[in-house]
């Protein structure tokens, strides 16, 4: 079974100092790779995805992403983080070639900004 | 355009009551998701549906959950005798279609159910 680990479960930055938030899964081959925030009251909403190709994908609000297949990892990055930054974060994956289309969930990190 | 509904936003109800949680996904979406959010968690996979039917069920924890979709666009997530267990939110996802893992999941902002 595929599962998420997000080792921190709350990070706290100064605002403009960059940000990389860790994410590891367990799956028998890559899957699909998603990063997900969830602001209070909002709803999840992606930042970015990893399918296929180059390993470093960009993302919305000037976040990036790196998959890194001999550490099983897909860690999120900021250059420099902004107040509106402040929410929680959550990696998940998706199963590739099989009929499955649920999205496995880590437990997410909490971000927050100091000024 | 508009993103995916839910209502009501919370609710509060008595152990052993039936809820009812409801869902308007994106229109044209064809592919619905129930997830399950615990206090301090990430969302857990309910049920998926692709147009009417029940596709994928496997994460409904036991038979007093129940979910239907009857026209391919609203659904209905039924909890019966409800236990305090069950308080969580409730998300809804919706995407185009469900032809791969790979469609992006649009999610509404969830439904808060405190069982008392």
């Amino acid at each position: 079974a595929q599962s998420v680990t997000q080792p921190d479960i709350h990070i706290t930055v100064s605002e403009g100092a960059s940000l990389e938030l860790r994410c590891n899964y367990s799956y028998g081959a890559t899957p699909y790779l998603f990063w997900y925030v969830q602001s209070p009251g909002q709803g999840l909403q992606l930042l970015l995805k990893y399918f296929s190709g180059d390993t470093l994908v960009q993302g919305i609000k000037g976040f990036e992403a790196e998959f890194k297949r001999s550490q099983s990892s897909f860690n999120l990055r900021k250059p420099s983080v902004h107040w509106s930054d402040a929410a929680e974060y959550f990696c998940a994956v998706g199963a590739r070639g099989t009929g499955r289309r649920a999205l496995t969930f880590g437990s997410g990190t909490r971000l927050q900004v100091q000024p | 355009g508009a993103g995916v509904s839910q209502t009501p936003s919370n609710k509060v109800t008595e152990k052993g009551k039936y809820v009812e949680l409801r869902c308007d996904p994106i229109s044209g979406h064809t592919a619905l998701y129930w997830y399950r959010q615990s206090l301090g968690q990430g969302p857990e996979f309910l049920i998926y549906f692709q147009g009417t039917g029940a596709a994928d069920d496997s994460g409904l924890p036991n038979d007093r959950f129940f979910a239907v979709r009857p026209e391919g666009s609203v659904s209905t997530l039924k909890i019966q005798r409800t236990e305090r267990g069950d308080s969580a939110v409730y998300l809804c996802a919706s995407s185009l279609s469900a032809g791969t893992a790979q469609n992006e999941q649009f999610f509404g902002p969830g439904t808060r159910l405190t069982v008392l």
